[in-house]
């Protein structure tokens, strides 16, 4: 199982909204609503940021938006803030009940 | 409040095998499957397998096959990650992870545990 493929680095200043991308196929991304997206922060555990594609967990903020087309998700930031600098990671459900993590995106907040 | 805590690092001799232990408390542990992740240094997260606490079933990712066992203790609501033949390439932190039913997401993890392998 090939790992998802994200960009390797995004950035952008202060106010701006981004997007980072998340590439499968048709057994992961493209075949399944069972997308999500975590932050993580150096020497944490990641956090849960969207689940399903689209849906926002409890406590997480409304400037953190997911979508899905065809085999290529995405999560988009908006009103960027120096606290979003941090890697991001997508993973998905892939046909016969595995996991697969993409490569990650590094976002500097310029 | 829903917690993973693991058990604390671990150097090991290559060839040897380590025993990662993950203690669930804060919910009803037969209600989730719980995950095992890890992360080579500055490297993605990387999906090893899954346990179904409730009843027993688990699903192991091809890279692993034949090296990992996952195994669950419901009476103490813990779930090991046993990995042997370890090799340098096996140092990592290796985290615990609770999944949402049926999201597939994960939503709480544990604080991670580093394996380093080295002679």
């Amino acid at each position: 199982q090939s790992a998802l493929t994200q960009p390797a680095s995004v950035s952008g200043s202060p106010g701006q909204s981004i997007t980072i991308s998340c590439t499968g196929t048709s057994a992961d991304v493209g075949g399944y609503d069972h997308v999500s997206w975590y932050q993580q922060h150096p020497g944490k555990a990641p956090k849960l940021l969207i689940s399903d594609v689209t849906n926002r967990p409890s406590g997480v903020s409304n400037r953190f938006s997911g979508s899905k087309s065809g085999n290529t998700a995405s999560l988009t930031i908006s009103g960027l803030r120096p606290e979003d600098e941090a890697d991001y990671y997508c993973t998905s459900y892939v046909t016969g009940a595995s996991r697969v993590f993409g490569g990650g995106t590094r976002l500097t907040v310029l | 409040q829903v917690q993973l805590v693991q058990s604390g690092a671990e150097v090991k001799m290559p060839g040897a095998l380590v025993k990662v232990s993950c203690k669930a408390s804060g919910y009803i542990f037969t209600a989730h499957v719980l995950h095992w992740v890890r992360q080579a240094p500055g490297q993605g997260p990387e999906w090893m397998g899954w346990i179904n606490t409730g009843n027993g079933n688990r699903k192991y990712s091809q890279t692993f096959q034949g090296r990992i066992t996952i195994t669950t203790d419901t009476s103490a609501s813990v779930v090991y990650m046993e990995l042997n033949s370890l090799t340098s390439g096996d140092t990592a932190v290796y985290y615990c992870a609770r999944e949402i039913g049926l999201a597939r997401s994960f939503d709480y993890w544990g604080q991670g545990t580093l394996v380093t392998v080295s002679s």
